[in-house]
């Protein structure tokens, strides 16, 4: 099992670009995550989705968008990128949203 | 939001020497996890505690969910160069979200 991947490993974008981070399971896992890193602040969430065609704001949602595409697959939108959205994304899935998150290895992005 | 605080911030110690990092909150939780970050990877749960008191350990890794419901340590004894990391303490409360702390950064001087 690959566990959670994630696509790209590494983005540079200009503000007001757009782009799509994917994230995918391979462990039938029912919920999934996505958080932001920065230094000295720790894992911050960003949305999550409990189920299968669901999805919840978590703590930093805005400028941001994602889609549910099937329960392997969760993606995150930047419809306009900002400087303020430089960070490493990690991507999170559970069995239950109230079991134990896995994370995948991180998406590092730059927006200049 | 809600935020866990971790100490220490940073250690740098001598292998063999035992290590004891910890992490509070203002608020009650429900379950506490330990994850270690490497650099370029993301977290991997180390421990999971989900009883008030109850004391887990993971090999050298021993972690333990506070009485209080409002803190939770985690102890690695004899520490060897591999365990350079950085520890991200993580509790949930009712409800889905996890909230991470902040870490602890963890040198190991051969």
């Amino acid at each position: 099992n690959a566990g959670v991947t994630q696509t790209p490993k590494f983005q540079v974008l200009k503000t007001g670009q757009s782009m799509t981070l994917q994230c995918a399971q391979d462990m039938n896992h029912n919920s999934m995550y996505w958080y932001r890193q920065d230094p000295g602040m720790g894992l911050r969430l960003i949305y999550y989705s409990a189920s299968e065609g669901t999805t919840d704001k978590g703590e930093v949602p805005n400028g941001y968008n994602v889609s549910r595409l099937n329960k392997r697959e969760f993606s995150l939108r930047l419809e306009s990128a900002a400087p303020s959205q430089t960070s490493v994304y990690f991507c999170a899935s559970s069995e239950s949203d109230m079991e134990t998150q896995y994370f995948g290895p991180g998406t590092r992005l730059l927006v200049l | 939001g809600q935020q866990l605080n971790q100490s220490p911030q940073s250690m740098f110690i001598q292998e063999g020497e035992d290590v004891s990092m910890n992490c509070t909150s203002s608020s009650i939780f429900n379950t506490w996890l330990w994850y270690k970050q490497e650099p370029g990877e993301g977290p991997v749960l180390l421990i999971a505690l989900y009883k008030a008191g109850e004391l887990t350990s993971n090999g050298r890794l021993t972690a333990q969910f506070g009485i209080t419901r409002k803190d939770s340590f985690l102890n690695i004894s004899a520490s060897i160069p591999s365990d350079v990391g950085i520890y991200f303490c993580a509790g949930r409360r009712t409800g889905n979200q996890f909230y991470f702390g902040t870490g602890t950064s963890l040198t190991v001087i051969p």
